[in-house]
């Protein structure tokens, strides 16, 4: 199946610092990456839509000031924690479709997640 | 709304046993549905998909499950459980629209026994 790579696979940042997490699909293109919040022994939670060249959705009651998404290219998403504190702590998760290989059947590809932990 | 249900925190199963972990789902129009396997750290792994045919789809790792329309339901099961099957699953279901957002379940914590 299609890659996704993450990355770092885990963080510990300072209070009031900012963090980015990339997200790359290795072997295809994604026009359209996702960008999910996991706190521990929960499900997944979506936080934004990143689209390749236009701005990010965000789900309600995720702060877009605060978790930046930017998808500049085909082949990657950033997810950048800004100002962040110790309630920011979880693992985030992004994910892709390959939709050159599998059309609108596909299903999605996750990268490995990032623990961050802010101290 | 659409939603998954999981209605299992955790199913314990001794190793060579069958093992069923259940799933339920509510959408308007027809389902995608998918079964994703998560250890401990780590991203989510795809398992298995039901997009139309056959309503038994077969997946990685032995796993399969059964779509039943009338029930609303999408169990995952194994014939087999090895202990190595022991992780967290998540049962998803796809939404229309423009996005074609993943909506998950809860999550149900497979713990087999050696």
């Amino acid at each position: 199946g299609a890659v996704v790579s993450q990355h770092p696979s885990w963080v510990i940042c300072k209070s009031g610092t900012s963090v980015k997490i990339e997200c790359r699909s290795l072997d295809f293109q994604a026009t359209t990456m996702f960008w999910y919040r996991q706190f521990p022994k929960q499900s997944l939670m979506l936080m934004a839509t990143s689209n390749e060249g236009s701005k990010a959705t965000y789900e309600q009651g995720v702060e877009k000031d605060k978790f930046l998404i930017n998808h500049a290219s085909l082949t990657l998403s950033t997810l950048t924690v800004t100002s962040a504190h110790p309630e920011d702590s979880s693992f985030y998760i992004c994910s892709a479709r390959d939709f050159g290989t599998g059309g609108s059947n596909t299903e999605a590809f996750f990268g490995q997640g990032t623990r961050l932990t802010v101290v | 709304a659409q939603s998954v249900a999981q209605p299992e925190d955790q199913v314990n199963v001794a190793e060579g046993n069958p093992l069923t972990v259940k799933c339920t789902y509510s959408v308007s129009g027809n389902p995608y549905l998918f079964w994703y396997v998560q250890y401990p750290n780590r991203g989510l792994q795809f398992l298995l998909k039901y997009i139309t045919g056959d309503n038994l789809v077969k997946g990685s790792y032995g796993f399969e499950a059964e779509f039943n329309k009338s029930q609303t339901s999408f169990h995952l099961k194994k014939p087999s459980a090895l202990v190595s099957d022991s992780a967290l699953y998540f049962c998803a279901v796809r939404v229309g629209g423009a996005t074609n957002k993943l909506i998950f379940g809860t999550g149900t914590l497979l713990a087999v026994q050696p």
